[in-house]
């Protein structure tokens, strides 16, 4: 079974600070997807990582994708309290084409304080 | 509409009522999935339909009856739940390519309160 453990598990700071949060697996995946969740919404995709080694930027969000393609770190510039959520990462396993499964991390509930 | 759609958002029932979950795609994908989230628990998938044939059924007990009669509609059925069944149920939809990378989008879930 993969699961994907990411940290931490709750995050408060003060608009304009930097954060980092963690996506960490012992196994491989073929892509990972980062989604960001609002209270009483469903998960919005905002990115998809391929590459080990990757790195796409939108906006003031930085995503990596680790070289082992095993873990992902989503890293925010000068948090606004718009990004206050519920961030979770997804992995897809190397090979179960036909039938796509993406396995869940246990999320990180972010709070931007203003 | 646009996207992935899900009714009811909100939802009561007791343990002896039954009720349906529907869910719309409008993104024209081929595959639609049933996810529930609970409290302090990770997204659990429960059912998987690509070309609409379940090709998943992550031991869900069998009060939990989905049903794809087409690639733009699932339902999900409910009957004789338990409390611990409450939870936010969603839908999400992606297109499965060969060697793509599949992106899901999701519904705005329904919040299921069992009494």
């Amino acid at each position: 079974t993969q699961l994907l453990e990411q940290s931490p598990q709750f995050l408060s700071i003060q608009e304009g600070e930097n954060l980092t949060v963690y996506c960490n697996s012992s196994s491989v995946f073929s892509s990972l997807q980062w989604y960001r969740q609002e209270p009483g919404e469903g998960p919005v995709l905002l990115v998809t990582v391929v590459t080990g080694g990757e790195v796409k930027k939108l906006k003031r969000l930085t995503f990596q994708f680790g070289d082992a393609r095993k873990d992902s770190s989503l890293h925010i510039t000068a948090a606004q309290p718009g990004d206050t959520g519920l961030y979770l990462c997804a992995g897809r396993p190397p090979s179960n084409f036909g039938n796509e499964k993406l396995t869940f991390g246990t999320g990180t509930r972010l709070t931007i304080i203003p | 509409e646009t996207g992935v759609t899900q009714t009811p958002r909100h939802l009561v029932m007791g343990m002896t009522n039954k009720k349906s979950l529907k869910c719309e795609q409008h993104l024209g994908h081929n595959a639609m999935y049933w996810y529930k989230q609970s409290a302090k628990k990770p997204l659990e998938l429960m059912f998987v339909y690509n070309f609409k044939e379940q090709t998943e059924n992550n031991s869900v007990p069998s009060r939990f009856s989905p049903e794809c009669p087409n690639s733009s509609h699932l339902f999900l059925h409910l009957h004789t739940l338990q409390p611990e069944d409450s939870a936010l149920y969603l839908c999400a939809s992606s297109q499965a390519v060969a060697g793509g990378v599949y992106e899901q989008y999701f519904g705005p879930g329904t919040r299921l309160t069992v009494t």
